[in-house]
């Protein structure tokens, strides 16, 4: 079965520090994967996907993730932080099996950026 | 303007009222899918439809039932809430299969 793991439930920043959040999947072939961000009371906005191709994948707001087959890890990484960047941030793992999609969900990194 | 529109975005009720939490989307998606977030917990596939009329379960589809009767409507319905159903409620969906999910902005729930 798939599975997402976010290793760091809660991490802190400051402005203007470099960030990478991780994420591990475990699924026996080739997965798509995303990384959604969560503001307080709003829902979950798209930063980026993995299908397939060149493994390092650029998406909105700076971010940049790179998918590492061998290490089963699909970093997320943005070169310098914005106070705006506070929010929570998931992984997903999504696969096809039987002609269905299976869409996993990691259970969230916590991002603060101290001023 | 692109979006999921979930109604209501918060109800109190309580233990045993059936309710429906309606989600449509005006972008001619295909693949339609509720999710629960529980702190902790992540989001929780409960259940997801592929096209019209074709629906199924998630992880946790214990206590909701859904429809698929139109393209844009994905409706969840609880027909007997109970407290432990007590959660923020996401409806998504996507072109299809594999592709990105648009979210709506939630339903909390709270049932006495």
């Amino acid at each position: 079965a798939q599975s997402v793991t976010q290793p760091d439930i809660h991490i802190t920043v400051s402005e203007g520090a470099s960030l990478e959040l991780r994420c591990n999947y475990s699924y026996g072939a080739t997965p798509y994967l995303f990384w959604y961000v969560q503001s307080p009371g709003q829902g979950l906005q798209l930063l980026l996907k993995y299908f397939s191709g060149d493994t390092l994948v650029q998406g909105i707001k700076g971010f940049e993730a790179e998918f590492k087959r061998s290490q089963s890890s699909f970093n997320l990484r943005k070169p310098s932080v914005h106070w705006s960047d506070a929010a929570e941030y998931f992984c997903a793992v999504g696969a096809f099996k039987g002609g269905s999609e299976k869409l996993v969900f990691g259970k969230g990194t916590k991002l603060t950026v101290n001023p | 303007e692109a979006q999921v529109t979930q109604n209501p975005r918060y109800l109190i009720t309580v233990t045993g009222k059936k309710l429906t939490v309606t989600c449509s989307q005006n972008m001619n998606h295909e693949y339609m899918s509720w999710y629960r977030q529980d702190p902790g917990l992540g989001l929780r596939q409960i259940y997801y439809s592929m096209n019209v009329e074709v629906t199924d379960k998630g992880d946790v589809p214990e206590g909701y039932k859904v429809s698929r009767k139109e393209k844009r409507n994905f409706p969840l319905i609880l027909e007997s809430p109970s407290p432990n159903q007590t959660s923020l409620y996401f409806c998504a969906s996507s072109l299809r299969v594999g592709q990105p999910q648009h979210f709506g902005d939630g339903t909390r729930l709270s049932i006495l």
